[in-house]
Formats: structure tokens, C-alpha cells, sequence
């Protein structure tokens, strides 16, 4: 099946510092989505981007779906970005259901 | 809007107890979702429905585990008996439009203790 892998596995920031999180996947995908799984365990969609760039706010994310990855950064970084960081694909190759990456865990520092 | 909901959002219960865990999804979604998280496997599908019709379970741990969607604003998830390995975060996700990769929205999750 396909495979997602995330990195780092973890992070440590100051806060204020820009981080970037990487996504690979191993074969075409129809949809990529990224989520924030916050302290109290909520998964928070960021963003859904199967191609190209999107921003909202500090964070944007990039996808370049011909190479099988994509990106997500953190500008300025808060103690509320802390958290785990995940990447999921949609593909119809794999029964049509959505494969999670083992996601990056950021710990922004005050 | 409402966001999906999912009731309770804690759980506890002693091994071989019937476990039974709701859902309400966004409404207008027609597509509905139950995963489980666990430290050692991470985010896992269980099941899905598609209208109400439950389209892949290949992913439900056992015969213990069983769902149901008796209309388009209710799912649950019911485990029986219960024994000390389901303790984990069960998440209850739902999908709108006819694309099967449109976004899928969570919600916050049951947290199941059984001892």
C-alpha cells in the first residue's frame, strides 16, 4: 500500500522561530490533507491541498504532487502551535480511504 | 456550524462491559468515518459508511466490534465485550459531496479507558 512518511519525527522551537514539516508519499494521490492534533487530542484540519500552495495565516503549505511530497510551514511559531503535525492521502489506488503519516510532534518553547 | 459531534468524550469501563460510542456528523455529509488512534498504530480506519450503507469494515479489529448508521445524523460504535487492548482515542470523521477524496472533518474524539 501506499506509504506516508513524515520528518522530522519531532521538533523543538523557540517560540518565534519558522519550521518547515515534510510529508513523502509513495505513489499518486488524489487529496492530501494536513491536520493539527492539539494537546487535548483534537485533530484540526489546516489544510486540504492535493497540489499547489496555500497560506492562512503563519502557516502555509505547498504540495508538489508529480514529486510526492509536500510541505508545511510555521512562520513565527507560538506555544499554541505545540502539538503533533499530520499528514493524510486520499488515494483511489488504496480502496479509496484516507493514509495517515506517523505525524511530527513540535514543542514550541516560550 | 456545528462541527462533528461525538458523545462521550471520556470513557471508562471494566473489561467484558459493552462500550457503545455516538456520533453525529456535519450536517449534509454524506459520507461518515470511525477511526481509532493508538500510541502503537497511530490513525487507523475501522469503517465507513456512504449513505448511511456501511462500504469498507475491513478495517473493525474483531467481531467484538460492530456499526451502524440508522440515518443520515447518527452512527454508532459499539464494542462488546470490552477487554483492556480497545483502550484507545475512537474518532468519528464525516465527508460531504459526491468526490470520495473531498476533505474529511473530525471530530474531537472518545477517549476509552477499559481496565
Amino acid at each position: 500500500g501506499i506509504q506516508v512518511e513524515q520528518s522530522p519525527p519531532d521538533l523543538i522551537l523557540q517560540e518565534g522561530a519558522n519550521s518547515t514539516l515534510r510529508c513523502n508519499f509513495s505513489d499518486s494521490v488524489n487529496n492530501l490533507q494536513w491536520f493539527h492534533q492539539n494537546p487535548w487530542g483534537q485533530l484540526i484540519n489546516l489544510f486540504y491541498i492535493p497540489s499547489g500552495t496555500k497560506q492562512n495565516g503563519r502557516l502555509s503549505a505547498t504540495t508538489v504532487a508529480t514529486e510526492r511530497y509536500s510541505l508545511l510551514y510555521i512562520s513565527s511559531s507560538q506555544t499554541t502551535d505545540s502539538g503533533v503535525y499530520f499528514c493524510a492521502v486520499f488515494s483511489y489506488n488504496q480502496g479509496g480511504k484516507l493514509i495517515f503519516g506517523q505525524g511530527t510532534e513540535l514543542s514550541v518553547k516560550p | 456550524d456545528a462541527g462533528v459531534i461525538q458523545s462521550p468524550r471520556h470513557e471508562v469501563t471494566e473489561m467484558g462491559q459493552e462500550v457503545t460510542l455516538r456520533c453525529k456528523p456535519i450536517s449534509g455529509h454524506n459520507s461518515l468515518f470511525w477511526y481509532r488512534q493508538t500510541m502503537m498504530r497511530g490513525l487507523e480506519l475501522l469503517i465507513y459508511f456512504n449513505n448511511n450503507v456501511p462500504i469498507d469494515d475491513s478495517g473493525m479489529p474483531e467481531d467484538r466490534f460492530s456499526a451502524k448508521m440508522p440515518n443520515a445524523s447518527f452512527s454508532t460504535l459499539k464494542i462488546q465485550p470490552s477487554e483492556p487492548r480497545d483502550s484507545a482515542v475512537y474518532f468519528c470523521a464525516s465527508r460531504g459531496g459526491l468526490a470520495a477524496y473531498n476533505e474529511q472533518f473530525f471530530g474531537p474524539g472518545t477517549r476509552l479507558t477499559v481496565l
